[in-house]
């Protein structure tokens, strides 16, 4: 069990460029998180997979973000257009079924767009 | 909308000590909850459990409390060690709802 794995571990870009992160799940877990994590602020939601569907996204999520799972194992989170409001910690999380499973998370990706 | 509350920014206590960790929803709909521990530069780490049927999970020293009328659930860590000071998330989810809350976190200083 290698863990959740999140690349890169950070970012740095300027205003209105375009980023992708990466995550790799855990190998047996079918679920997949995208979160956003401020400082002080808990973990926020973002979006959710079951293999490669993509079953839920919140209001958050503004259309410059799209994340993709293509073949249920590892996922991309891309964002378009970036803004300041963008810095932040980008966490990954899998788990398994049923739906009281704990997630487990990433070291995740952190993003300060300048 | 804060449906996961952590009040208590940051916590001190002495080694060897209680800690107590404190967590209140407004979501009667949540049904599993979670504690995780972050350390820095580290992504959350699940810590433990406790499910909606039951009022108390324990493994260690960590114990899990679920009030499910006062919609209340803590944290007890005892004996509190060092390696123990963190960042500690509370967490609660509904089993139709992929949505996992988190509460702001609360940071834990254990002293030697």
């Amino acid at each position: 069990d290698t863990g959740v794995s999140q690349n890169p571990r950070h970012k740095i870009t300027k205003r209105g460029q375009n980023v992708t992160f990466r995550c790799d799940p855990i190998s047996e877990h079918n679920r997949l998180y995208w979160y956003r994590q401020t400082l002080g602020q808990g973990p926020e939601f973002l979006t959710y997979f079951q293999n490669e569907a993509q079953l839920e996204k919140s209001r958050l999520l503004s259309d410059r973000f799209s994340a993709e799972r293509p073949k249920g194992s590892f996922s991309t989170l891309e964002i378009q257009r970036t803004e300041q409001g963008d810095s932040a910690m980008y966490l990954c999380a899998s788990s398994l079924n049923p739906s009281l499973s704990p997630l487990h998370f990433g070291n995740g990706t952190r993003l300060t767009v300048t | 909308d804060q449906q996961v509350k952590q009040n208590s920014p940051s916590l001190s206590v002495q080694e060897g000590r209680i800690s107590i960790l404190n967590c209140d929803y407004t979501n009667s709909m949540f049904d599993y909850f979670l504690w995780y521990k972050k350390y820095p530069a580290e992504g959350p780490t699940f810590l433990i459990s406790i499910s909606s049927i039951k009022d108390k999970n324990e493994d260690g020293r960590f114990t899990v409390f679920l009030n499910k009328s006062a919609k209340h659930l803590s944290l007890h860590i005892v004996p509190s060690q060092p390696g123990d000071s963190a960042v500690y998330f509370c967490a609660a989810s509904a089993r139709n709802n992929n949505d996992m809350r988190f509460g702001a976190g609360t940071r834990l200083t254990v002293k030697p």
